[in-house]
Formats: structure tokens, sequence, C-alpha cells
């Protein structure tokens, strides 16, 4: 129940494209679905956060998608370029009281490579 | 403004040793949280604490343990070490106790391998 399931492993886009990565959730306590973006030698930055009382938030070329009753979210890049080329993670948190407080459950990432 | 930083960037270690991690957080931020990165893998949860109290745990061995100092710093010791504790270690901050939305800004980590 604590586990946040992500897919693809690794991911291979043409400059241009769209990169779409997905995750699953089990625990319905969660609350707060980040994405966070992660280079070589630096710590993870967040990205873009959605809250499951919406279905979409969108910044920028990216955006997530949210479905509830699925338990499932995704990061939409679009118009992928180069600079995107990173390690993206999914994650998760709960709400006040229900033990997941103060803690981000990740993903296991995605290694995006966008070939110019 | 500066952002979280972490000492030290990079640390050896032979199995049995021990080790002390330092991360200074944002100013103002009063929360810190950690979380180790075994290469290939997310991040995984280690502490929280917020107001110098431990405010959260995850499923680590007794050899973890931390603290948070009065100016907000906090520090992270690692015990009797094992080749299996190789790992980036990353230290976050938020201004608040975590309730869900608050974001957390992470460090660079302290990269550290045990031999």
């Amino acid at each position: 129940q604590q586990q946040v399931k992500q897919s693809p492993q690794s991911l291979i886009v043409q400059k241009g494209g769209i990169s779409i990565i997905n995750c699953a959730y089990e625990n319905t306590a969660f609350d707060y679905f980040p994405w966070y973006q992660q280079f070589p030698g630096k710590g993870p930055a967040l990205l873009i956060a959605i809250r499951p009382d919406v279905s979409e938030k969108k910044e920028g070329r990216f955006t997530i998608s949210f479905n509830k009753s699925a338990k499932q979210f995704s990061l939409h890049i679009m118009d992928s370029q180069p600079g995107d080329s990173a390690t993206y993670f999914c994650a998760a948190s709960g709400a006040p009281g229900s033990g997941n407080t103060g803690k981000l459950i990740f993903g296991q990432g995605t290694t995006l490579q966008v070939k110019p | 403004d500066a952002g979280v930083t972490q000492s030290p960037t990079h640390l050896i270690k032979t199995r049995g040793q021990q080790v002390t991690l330092r991360c200074s957080p944002i100013s103002g931020h009063k929360s810190v949280s950690w979380y180790q990165q075994v290469l290939g893998q997310g991040p995984q949860f280690i502490f929280q604490y917020y107001e110098k109290e431990e405010r959260g745990r995850g499923n680590f061995p007794d050899r973890f343990s931390a603290r948070q100092f009065p100016n907000y710093s906090s520090e992270l010791n690692v015990n009797a070490l094992l080749l299996g504790d190789s790992a980036l270690y990353l230290c976050a901050s938020s201004p608040v106790q975590n309730s869900g939305a608050n974001v957390l800004t992470f460090g660079a980590g302290s990269r550290l391998t045990v031999l």
C-alpha cells in the first residue's frame, strides 16, 4: 500500500515529440502527487504537482493527468527538448493524520533521453 | 538566496565505520527531511525533523539517527556501516511540517561509498 509504481524505466523520444510517464498508487490516503526532475549530480527538483480534486494541471510544456478512480497519474512533456533529458520521479504523500504526512513516497524513476 | 546545502559532497568509508552528514536548510525553513537514494532507484524517506523534534521515521534500522539544531540545521548519523549503505543521501527542507502540500527543496546530496 505504500508503493508508487512508475513506468517505463527508460524512454527515448525525438526532439519535438511527447514524453509520457505513468505512475500508479494503492494508498487512497495520498493527497499530493508531485513530479520531480533530477539531473546527474543534482538533487531532485520539483517540476509540477497536483491534488486529487483536479484531473489535470498544466504548467508550460508539462501536464499532469490524474485519474482518481484508477489511482493513476501521468506526466506529459510536450515538445520535448534535449535539455529535458533527465530522470523523472513521481511521488505521493498523505493528508494530515493519514500516517504518511511529512514524507514523500517516490516511484522508481524514468530516465528520459531526448534525441536532437 | 542559498538553497539547501549539504556536506560533505563525497566520502568513502569502510565497513563498520561511522559517518555524519550535515545539512543546512533554506533560510526560514524549519523542517528538514532526510532521504536515501540508492543508484538507479527513487529516494527513500529516512527521517523528518520539525522544530528540533523527530516527526517521522522511515523503515531504516536503528543504526540511522539524526538530530536538528536550534538553527534548524541537521545531522544524519549512520553507525556500523554496511556495503548496502552506499547511496546518495539527500536532505530536503520545507517551511513547515509537511501537510502534503508543501514543497520540499532538495540539496545536491552527499555521496557515500562504503568499501
